[in-house]
């Protein structure tokens, strides 16, 4: 079964540093997203993107982060300048079609500790 | 605005015995429903949704949820529960009539099965 995949599955970096998460979405899908999960919380909507263009944000998704889609197969979320509090586990998802009936395919997620 | 409840953070079941795992919703109009585990370290796996219909889903596993539109929950169960079926077990929500791409999840309840 076609999978998401996610890299790296750990990214350590120093506040202030920039930081890039990668994930390949499952081929035929078309529209993708990013959730978070701090560690024994919730997971977090954070942004959805179709067409090379954000859908939708929550407000935890600030001037700091930003999405990409820089060729035909990766989707990537870039935290700029990362604070502490940035620290979770990141996933990326995404459907086929559009619509909330849709159920998404997680990656196995990227976690992010920020030192 | 959307919202998941998840009232019980653990649930323990013997080998055997059937199993219930408790969710309760708030939204707008009519919602869209799922079930979503997740084993240590991997991403979130779809269970089971519920769109229209048949108020009791089925889905993998064995798992089947019953939708109860006048107590607004969509508890999730099994008859028999397994072993493997311990892991982190996530509630969530979306709106046919809110963003196209916006899921709400529960905070999850922790299921253990003990042999």
């Amino acid at each position: 079964e076609p999978e998401v995949t996610q890299t790296p599955s750990h990214q350590v970096t120093q506040m202030g540093q920039e930081v890039i998460l990668r994930c390949v979405p499952i081929s035929n899908h078309l529209y993708f997203y990013w959730y978070r999960q701090i560690l024994g919380q919730k997971v977090e909507f954070l942004v959805s993107f179709y067409n090379n263009e954000i859908s939708e944000k929550s407000e935890i998704f600030d001037d700091q982060f930003s999405v990409e889609r820089p060729d035909g197969s990766n989707f990537t979320l870039k935290i700029r300048s990362t604070k502490l509090e940035d620290s979770a586990m990141y996933f990326c998802a995404s459907t086929e079609g559009a619509g909330n009936n849709q159920p998404q395919h997680f990656g196995d997620g990227t976690r992010l500790s920020i030192l | 605005a959307q919202s998941v409840a998840q009232p019980e953070d653990q649930v323990n079941v013997a080998e055997g015995n059937p199993l219930t795992v408790k969710c309760t919703y708030s939204v707008s109009g009519n919602p869209y429903l799922f079930w979503y585990v997740q084993y240590p370290n991997r991403g979130l796996q779809f269970l089971l949704k519920y769109i229209t219909g048949d108020n009791l889903v089925k889905g993998s596993y064995g798992f089947e949820a019953e939708f109860n539109k006048s107590q607004t929950s969509f508890h999730l169960k099994k008859p028999s529960a397994l072993v493997s079926d311990s892991a982190l077990y996530f509630c969530a929500v979306s709106s046919r009539y809110s963003s196209a791409s916006k899921i709400i999840f529960g905070s999850g309840t922790r299921l253990s099965i003990r042999p």
